[in-house]
């Protein structure tokens, strides 16, 4: 399965802070998405890495890509209340959008 | 408008029932997705729609009938569900299904229990 893999599954902070999460997957891609998921709604795209990048930003996020490990990083800077939410990595492998388990960021003011 | 909209926001339904769950964006896409997500799981892939045509079902049950009626609406239809299908039912569309390597933009959802 191209499934991606999170970690950590879940990540306290409080506002302020860093927030980093880690994905993993098993096969190339094309490129390697983040979603966010506010608590049973839907998903909000956040960024796209092609595999021929390394490093992408977005406001407060920064993405990295290391595609001989078969790893992504999403940072979140200067966390706030509002970034509280699931995080799912996606990979493009078998030409469908596969996504990862998540990772829950609790945010605390 | 970059919306997907989605309708009903709750459903409940007996498993006699026969529902439908609809799906419109008007951002000129031409890949539409329903998707399934139970509590705490990552959205599982049912089915994609590529100009109106159906290019994916992921061996999906046959309870679970889906309809692309024109360019801008998706339809869900259910019947004869059974309780493990509650979970939140997920749209979504991108620009084009290009081996999915566009950004996809997701409704809402609907929350469907069934009883």
């Amino acid at each position: 399965s191209q499934q991606g893999e999170e970690d950590p599954q879940a990540l306290s902070i409080q506002e302020g802070e860093n927030a980093t999460m880690n994905c993993s997957y098993k096969t190339s891609i094309n490129n390697l998405q983040w979603y966010r998921q506010n608590s049973g709604r839907g998903l909000v795209h956040l960024i796209l890495i092609r595999s021929n990048e390394r490093e992408k930003h977005s406001g407060r996020l920064r993405v990295t890509l290391d595609t001989s490990k078969k790893s992504s990083s999403l940072l979140i800077t200067a966390s706030r209340a509002a970034d509280t939410a699931s995080y799912f990595c996606a990979t493009d492998g078998d030409s469908t959008l596969t996504f990862g388990k998540g990772t829950m960021l609790l945010v605390s003011p | 408008d970059t919306e997907v909209t989605q309708t009903p926001k709750h459903l409940v339904m007996g498993m006699t029932n026969k529902k439908s769950l609809k799906c419109e964006q008007h951002m000129g896409h031409r890949a539409m997705y329903w998707y399934k997500q139970k509590a705490k799981k990552p959205p599982e892939l049912m089915f994609v729609y590529s100009y109106e045509k159906l290019s994916i079902n992921e061996s999906v049950p046959s309870r679970f009938s889906p309809e692309c009626p024109n360019s801008s609406l998706l339809n869900l239809h259910l019947h004869a569900l059974q309780p493990e299908d509650s979970a939140l039912y997920l749209c979504a569309s991108s620009q084009e299904w290009a081996g999915s390597r566009d950004e996809q933009y997701f409704g809402p959802g609907t929350r469907l229990t069934v009883t």
